[in-house]
């Protein structure tokens, strides 16, 4: 079975301009997380699909971020514009249960993005 | 709120021995799931073990186990038999219910031939 993809792997840009990363989750995986992961920190939550509607973006700076789910499988997340302190791993997950507390979360090997 | 601490940011241990890393945990919920991840360099976050904290049986997983006390709020990861591709970064999360993931900062683990 495919794992999680994302892309691009590596992303640099420069402070205000924009940037978009993508997700395939795996196949029949009704949930999709995104998460931000700063050096020398764990992951932290931004967005939470079920399908493709939004159950969680509590955490999402919606100012400069946003996602979307279309038909419910492939995610797109973009922020604009970007700031210095948006450096970090963007890991996308999903599971197949929708948010059941002890479902397995898959994870993607993430966007590396540096902001200059 | 739901805060993870890990208070090792690294560790050491010699291949073939034992090493455990500590997680503590700040929650008033009696209902939660605990687990830990492993994210080797330049590689995707995978699942080690999970515990279910209704369940008083400690879970395991081969090498892996874990020491869930749940009075103490503490959920340590015990590697046994330590193996070179063991050497990564480990999480431990909580999650109550649908609610979101919550990470410590995660431990470096090394492991010396």
């Amino acid at each position: 079975e495919a794992g999680v993809a994302q892309s691009p792997r590596y992303k640099i840009i420069e402070k205000r301009q924009s940037v978009a990363f993508w997700c395939n989750p795996i196949s029949g995986h009704a949930t999709l997380y995104w998460y931000q992961q700063i050096l020398g920190q764990g992951p932290k939550l931004l967005i939470q699909f079920q399908n493709n509607g939004v159950v969680d973006d509590s955490q999402l700076p919606k100012d400069r971020f946003s996602a979307e789910r279309l038909k419910g499988v492939d995610s797109t997340l973009k922020i604009q514009p970007a700031k210095l302190e948006d450096s970090a791993v963007y890991l996308c997950a999903s599971s197949l249960i929708p948010g059941q507390g002890v479902e397995t979360q898959y994870f993607g090997p993430g966007t590396r993005l540096l902001v200059l | 709120a739901q805060t993870v601490t890990q208070s090792q940011p690294e560790m050491s241990v010699q291949e073939a021995e034992t090493v455990t890393l500590s997680c503590t945990y700040d929650t008033s919920e009696s209902d939660y799931y605990l687990f830990w991840y492993k994210q080797p360099p330049s590689r995707q976050m995978i699942l080690v073990i999970r515990q279910e904290a209704y369940k008083q049986q400690n879970a395991t997983e081969n090498r892996f186990s874990v020491n869930f006390q749940k009075a103490a709020k503490s959920f340590s990861l015990k590697i046994s038999d330590s193996q070179l591709g063991d050497a990564a970064m480990y999480f431990c999360a909580y999650r109550r219910g649908n609610n979101d993931m919550r990470f410590g900062a995660g431990t470096r683990l090394t492991v010396k031939p």
